[in-house]
């Protein structure tokens, strides 16, 4: 059963760099799809970008000219960096699964990003 | 960029009540459409996919439907740990969610 886990800073000034790490447990990173997925607070969901261990990259045309995903094999982990933060990126941050162009299953549990100064 | 449009925003329904909720996409998305359910404080849960597949697990009272651009979930018969926020997702083109129902209990 793949477990997810996301980390990083709770806050981040604005201008600056959000950066988050998702963990990857009981299960293989080669085995799936890997994206992040943004909930500001009584708001929707709003999906930021894919990746797949090979490196290629799929982002949201929103959020594509501030967002770099990237991952890390030998510690079954990946990222997300979002440049050049305002307010409006305060959410929840999840990172997600899905077996090739599927609905995301499994979820991590999220975590608050805060950007204020 | 295709939207998701779901209707209600908000369901107020009691226990037991028959329950449909509605998602309508800008262009066609065949059938690449899921179906989340999200509580309070925690990530969502997918409950079908492929507009119309049962996730495993998931209870029968559960059921979704269409194609194209129109699509529906109903919930048979509501249970008490049904109510909660419910949102749609295509996976046709890139990733996109409807804004979400609210399924309250009356």
């Amino acid at each position: 059963q793949v477990q997810l886990q996301e980390s990083g800073p709770g806050l981040v000034k604005p201008s600056e760099t959000l950066s988050l790490t998702c963990t990857v447990s009981g299960g293989s990173i080669s085995s799936y799809y890997w994206s992040w997925i943004r909930q500001p607070a009584g708001k929707g969901l709003e999906w930021i970008g894919r990746m797949y261990v090979s490196g290629s990259t799929l982002y949201n045309p929103s959020l594509q000219s501030r967002v770099t995903m990237s991952v890390d094999t030998s510690k079954n982990q990946f990222s997300l960096k979002l440049k050049s933060v305002t307010a409006a990126d305060t959410a929840v941050y999840y990172c997600a699964a899905d077996g090739g162009g599927g609905p995301f299953d499994p979820w991590g549990q999220g975590t608050l990003v805060t950007v204020s100064s | 960029d295709i939207q998701m449009t779901q209707s209600p925003s908000t369901l107020s329904a009691s226990v037991g009540d028959r329950v449909t909720i509605t998602c309508r996409a800008s262009q066609s998305i065949s059938s690449w459409l899921a179906w989340y359910q999200q509580k309070p404080g925690k990530a969502p849960k997918v409950l079908i996919s492929k507009a119309s597949d049962l996730e495993s697990g998931v209870p029968s009272r559960f059921s979704g439907s269409g194609s194209g651009t129109e699509f529906t979930l109903t919930i048979s018969s509501l249970q008490p740990d049904d109510f909660a926020t419910y949102y749609c997702q295509q996976y046709n083109t890139y990733y996109t969610f409807g804004q979400g129902t609210k399924l309250e209990i009356k």
